[in-house]
């Protein structure tokens, strides 16, 4: 069974960094391209940043980053571990969102699994 | 403003069909394939369709999707109460070079 648990969420404050993890089993991780997508309260989806899969844990693998957070976030895995990364820093208020995990299986946009979500808050 | 353009809302009645449209561009849904997800509110979300018109196995036949040109749509038969949820459209963009969404579409059934 396909398992995504989200962790490193909490609040801090505007300019202040957070990391999300992202621990997943029930699948082979390195085959499968990752991303992260947040939804702010009462508000639709964002996706934020994905990861293609890369393979081997020392292999890089290709990222990509919506404009609202380039610059900001990181991407990456350990694919030794099992486990996604979100490294976000200079974080604002409105970056306050439940983060989610998700698993991709048809292009970038099709995640057949999601973690159960981290919620951040950014806020003096 | 979201790049993938839905309808805030749908409603219908026990047993009715409804469709929600999403509407783009030549930079994405002219270009790449359409996914289709389901939330419960306070829930994660779920897949409903993938690549345009695809189902999962376990999501029921009464869910359909299409795309012509840079427009896809839900359909939605048999409309029940546990349908009643948000709907978001999705799809990678060549101009952003990142995946887009739609504003999703509350689907209310009265």
């Amino acid at each position: 069974e396909v398992q995504l648990l989200e962790s490193g969420g909490g609040l801090v404050q505007p300019g202040g960094s957070l990391r999300l993890s992202c621990a997943a089993s029930g699948f082979t991780f390195s085959t499968y391209a990752m991303s992260w997508v947040r939804q702010a309260p009462g508000k639709g989806l964002e996706w934020v940043s994905g990861i293609n899969g890369g393979g081997g844990s020392t292999y890089y693998a290709d990222s990509y980053y919506a404009e609202s957070v380039k610059g900001r976030f990181t991407i990456s895995r350990d694919n030794s571990k099992n486990t996604l990364f979100l490294q976000m820093n200079s974080l604002r208020a409105e970056d306050t969102a439940t983060y989610y995990c998700a698993k991709s299986s048809s292009g970038w946009s099709g995640w057949d699994h999601w973690g159960q979500g981290t919620l951040v808050s950014v806020s003096s | 403003q979201s790049v993938l353009t839905q309808p805030p809302s749908a409603s219908g009645t026990p047993g009715q069909r409804v469709t929600i449209s999403c509407s783009g561009s030549s930079s994405n849904i002219g270009s790449y394939t359409v996914n289709w997800y389901h939330q419960v509110p306070g829930t994660a979300p779920k897949l409903l369709i993938y690549n345009d018109s695809r189902r999962p196995s376990g999501v029921p036949d009464r869910f359909s999707g299409s795309k012509s040109g840079t427009s896809a749509s839900l359909a939605i038969s048999g409309l029940q109460s546990e349908d009643e949820a948000d709907y978001y459209c999705a799809t990678w963009d060549d101009s952003l070079n990142g995946v887009v969404f739609g504003g999703g579409t509350k689907l209310t059934v009265l």
